[in-house]
């Protein structure tokens, strides 16, 4: 089955702008998790939906938003974009239930930004 | 805070040798813990779990890891690598498991395998 599906791939904003990231799950897989990776912090949990409904969210600011559809697929959205923001974002889906934290991800490949 | 430790950032072995990850985290109750490895130009995959049970788990490609309770550790072990398994390894943790939905995750290590 098609794994985790993130468009776009890469992405070149500048400072100020905002910018919207998608991710299609697998087939199945209702919850769907975003992460920040950056050389320096790693990977950084920023929010969890799961039936459309935002589940947890991690420590970044309000300019970080997301949003789930009926169908599974995830958005998310940063506003007003720092230098700071450039990093991989990952879109990682699980089954539905337990979540990641039992059955594990599956991520997707990731969409690179760089903040200019 | 809830923290994941891991001790090496990058090792270099030669094919054969042994290998050996640490992972230690920061949080006293219980925990599902995970290695999850990203080989160069893929996304990342899960390695291996543990919820509960034997302390031993095996995962995939030969791959193992034991969970030592008293030591709030999960190291990755590896009888003899191969120039395949060069890839980022990552360790991460779920406090309160399954009722905190959240990973915390260590900062990987990156394992080079010369042939």
């Amino acid at each position: 089955k098609a794994g985790v599906t993130q468009t776009p791939r890469y992405l070149i904003k500048t400072r100020g702008q905002q910018v919207t990231l998608s991710c299609s799950p697998i087939s199945g897989h209702r919850s769907v998790s975003w992460y920040q990776q950056t050389p320096g912090q790693g990977l950084q949990f920023l929010f969890e939906y799961f039936s459309e409904t935002q589940r947890n969210k991690g420590n970044f600011p309000g300019r970080f938003s997301g949003r789930q559809f009926s169908n599974s697929r995830s958005e998310m959205n940063v506003s007003t974009l720092e230098l700071g923001d450039s990093a991989l974002y990952l879109c990682a889906s699980s089954l539905a239930g337990r979540g990641p934290t039992s059955y594990g991800y599956t991520f997707g490949s990731g969409t690179r930004l760089t903040v200019v | 805070a809830q923290s994941v430790s891991q001790h090496n950032h990058h090792v270099i072995l030669s094919e054969a040798a042994s290998l050996e990850l640490g992972c230690n985290y920061s949080y006293g109750g219980t925990v599902n813990l995970f290695w999850y490895v990203q080989y160069p130009g893929q996304h990342l995959q899960l390695l291996l779990k543990y919820f509960s049970g034997d302390p031993l788990v095996k995962g995939i490609k030969g791959f193992e890891a034991e969970f030592i309770k008293s030591k709030f550790s999960f190291n990755l072990r590896k009888p003899s690598v191969q120039w395949s398994d060069t890839a980022e390894y990552f360790c991460a943790v779920n406090p309160n498991a399954g009722n905190n939905r959240k990973l915390i995750w260590g900062l990987g290590t990156s394992l080079a395998v010369n042939p």
